[in-house]
């Protein structure tokens, strides 16, 4: 079965500091990986997404993520953390059937909240 | 696009009270998943539809729970009776099986009493 594991419950950062959420995952196969962002009273925000294909892709707000196969893992980065950035950030993964097409159920980590200082 | 709706928002209720949670699904979306999001124990999948099918439902957490989808267009999650420890915020999502991306609505924050 797959799993995902976030290392950090919480970090912080001061505004304009970059910024790196680690995301370790278990899986035998090539997956579907996701970073998702959960301010304080809202639904889970689809940040980015990684299918196939480039390994460094690009998402909302100026976030990026990059797929390491060797080390399991999808680790999302931001060059300069604003204000507004402070949130709650789940790292999810899916997996493929024989046809290509998601089994559709994710499997999301514990969450890594993110404090932003002035 | 409407996105997810969800609904009520907010529900408070007494210990051994029906409540019925309610989803509207993005349209073409062919999946539905209900979660449960509470400190203690994160995000929880409860259940999920394909096609309105049932396919999972090994996270729902008593028999108190039951959930349908009679239409591609609507879902109700059910708690009867309910019990202060169904506290939680109970988020639906949908998504197109071929892409695996949810999309999440804004939750139904649930206080039993």
């Amino acid at each position: 079965a797959q799993s995902v594991t976030q290392p950090d419950i919480h970090i912080t950062v001061s505004e304009g500091a970059s910024l790196e959420l680690r995301c370790n995952y278990s899986y035998g196969a090539t997956p579907y990986l996701f970073w998702y962002v959960q301010s304080p009273g809202q639904g889970l925000q689809l940040l980015l997404k990684y299918f196939s294909g480039d390994t460094l892709v690009q998402g909302i707000k100026g976030f990026e993520a990059e797929f390491k196969r060797s080390q399991s893992s999808f680790n999302l980065r931001k060059p300069s953390v604003h204000w507004s950035d402070a949130a709650e950030y789940f790292c999810a993964v899916g997996r493929y059937n024989a046809g290509g097409t998601s089994y559709g159920k994710l499997t999301f980590g514990q969450g890594t909240i993110l404090t932003v200082h002035p | 696009d409407a996105g997810v709706i969800q609904s009520p928002r907010h529900e408070v209720t007494e210990m051994g009270q029906e409540v019925t949670l309610r989803c509207k699904p993005i349209s073409g979306h062919n999946s539905l998943f209900w979660y449960r999001q509470t400190m203690m124990r994160g995000l929880e999948l409860l259940i999920y539809f394909n096609n309105n099918v049932p396919i999972d439902d090994s996270g729902m957490p008593e028999d108190r729970f039951s959930a349908k989808m009679p239409n591609a267009s609507f879902s109700t999650l059910k708690i009867q009776p309910s019990e202060p420890r169904d506290s939680a915020v109970y988020f639906c999502a949908s998504s197109t099986r071929a892409a695996g991306e949810q999309y999440f609505g804004p939750g139904t924050r649930l206080t039993v009493t």
